[in-house]
């Protein structure tokens, strides 16, 4: 299974732009990149995914890069709700199977 | 519309017991995944269930096994508990097939402490 690298922590201010980085070096073409998130005490949920173009939602944006090793989800203005784990997932487009690879993610603490 | 349900909250049990942990998929899915999460680490999968069989299981031992009914809802079934069992388990449910189903839905999960 194709592993993803993303720092343990990050900071942010509350109303500031955070970028959480996600490192998947060993990609395949037909890898979906996938992000959940864990708030406190709660079931991790989805947040966003993608292919090879960005992708915007309600939630966040998510940027990939050119050789797709690499990806960042975008949250344009942290709230103190936003703070999780987040969890950067790479799924197999070609799997009928619902199997998601967790690592530890990143713990996102946000400051008012 | 009711999302993804599980019984009970939160548990303890002694080394050596079995557990029955219960979980109702959001409405309208047929397909209930579970994971266990230790403290500080993401989940890992247990197994996936659809059409009531097993279709995928992860690395986990015999002792844990698990069923699902006709109404999709599933119970994860754990013997001869050891210490190292204890830790929050994750239903999740979702749409089969999956290739165009991006998301699945978790539930709060069921906080087990063994003794």
């Amino acid at each position: 299974d194709a592993k993803t690298t993303q720092p343990n922590s990050m900071e942010s201010n509350e109303e500031e732009p955070v970028h959480l980085p996600c490192n998947h070096s060993t990609i395949s073409g037909t890898d979906y990149i996938h992000w959940y998130r864990q708030l406190p005490s709660q079931g991790p949920e989805y947040v966003i995914h993608g292919l090879t173009s960005n992708v915007n939602n309600r939630m966040a944006s998510l940027a990939i890069a050119e050789d797709r090793k690499s990806s960042t989800l975008i949250l344009h203005r942290a709230t103190l709700r936003d703070a999780a784990v987040y969890y950067c997932i790479l799924r197999d487009r070609g799997s009928t199977l619902g199997r998601l690879y967790f690592g530890r993610g990143t713990q996102l603490t946000v400051w008012p | 519309d009711a999302g993804v349900t599980q019984s009970p909250t939160h548990l303890i049990k002694t080394r050596g017991q079995q557990v029955t942990l219960r979980c109702s998929p959001k409405s309208g899915h047929d397909t209930v995944s579970w994971y266990q999460q230790a403290l500080g680490q993401g989940p890992q999968f247990i197994f996936q269930y659809y059409e009531e069989e097993e279709r995928q299981r992860g690395n986990f031992p015999d002792r844990f096994s698990g069923h699902q009914f006709p109404n999709y809802s599933s119970e994860l079934n754990v013997n001869a508990l050891l210490l190292g069992d204890s830790a929050l388990y994750l239903c999740a449910s979702s749409l089969m097939p999956q290739q165009n189903s991006y998301e699945q839905y978790f539930g709060p999960g069921t906080r087990l402490t063994v003794t």
